[in-house]
């Protein structure tokens, strides 16, 4: 079955306890970005890769690292967290970047820092 | 600084009604533009897009209409139905500017009353 997997689903930890979120795709996509969702604020994009070793910054990267080493995967890394990136993270992936390519979304990462 | 806005946060219609969804953009550099659907505890879901260079588009029930003048851009779902409840986002990106970011808005949540 195509998808995107993000692991873990729910994650509380402390401030400044270094953490990674995983994101997997099956799909053989180039593109994959990070999105964090918060109320009031909808969608921002915090990286996105176009391919393997290819990153940028989305919106909102303060805070966040990424990495491409493999297509399948795009790892989300909090060096540092802090209360206010508590949030609901999603990781999705497309065939190729903008235009013509749909997004297809992982089903998210709810992550709490005290 | 909000690029792409929702100024309906929620929105209630009759099943079999025509819904319509609002978004409005202020930077002038995006030419591609989508709307995303989103269940609770899921990611987000593609729905339809367009580019700049067409002012409608079309997919069944769901109709994508662009007013760049206005930097407007509207979804018309008819008829809606019960499942079509969720929340709506409208993204838009810069690509031929040579960034593949992707800006969303901040939702709009549609109840379709049966």
């Amino acid at each position: 079955e195509a998808q995107v997997t993000q692991n873990p689903r729910y994650l509380i930890t402390v401030t400044g306890k270094k953490l990674t979120v995983t994101c997997s795709q099956n799909m053989n996509h180039e593109y994959m970005s990070w999105y964090r969702q918060d109320p009031g604020l909808g969608l921002r994009q915090i990286y996105y890769s176009m391919n393997v070793e290819v990153t940028d910054k989305g919106d909102v990267p303060e805070g966040y690292k990424v990495s491409r080493k493999e297509k399948r995967n795009f790892p989300l890394i909090l060096e540092s967290p802090s209360p206010n990136q508590t949030s609901l993270y999603f990781c999705a992936s497309s065939l190729g970047g903008p235009p013509f390519y749909e997004q297809y979304f992982g089903p998210g990462t709810r992550l709490t820092v005290t | 600084d909000q690029q792409v806005k929702q100024n309906s946060p929620s929105l209630s219609v009759q099943e079999g009604r025509i819904s319509i969804l609002n978004c409005d953009y202020t930077n002038s550099m995006f030419d591609y533009f989508l709307w995303y659907k989103k269940y609770p505890a899921e990611g987000p879901t593609f729905l339809i897009s367009i580019s700049s260079i067409k002012d409608k588009n079309e997919d069944g029930r769901f109709t994508v209409f662009l007013n760049k003048s206005a930097k407007h851009l509207s979804l018309h779902i008819v008829p809606s139905q019960p499942g079509d409840s969720a929340v709506y986002f409208c993204a838009a990106s810069p690509f031929l500017a040579g960034t593949y970011k992707y800006i969303f808005g901040t939702g709009t949540r549609l109840k379709v009353l049966a």
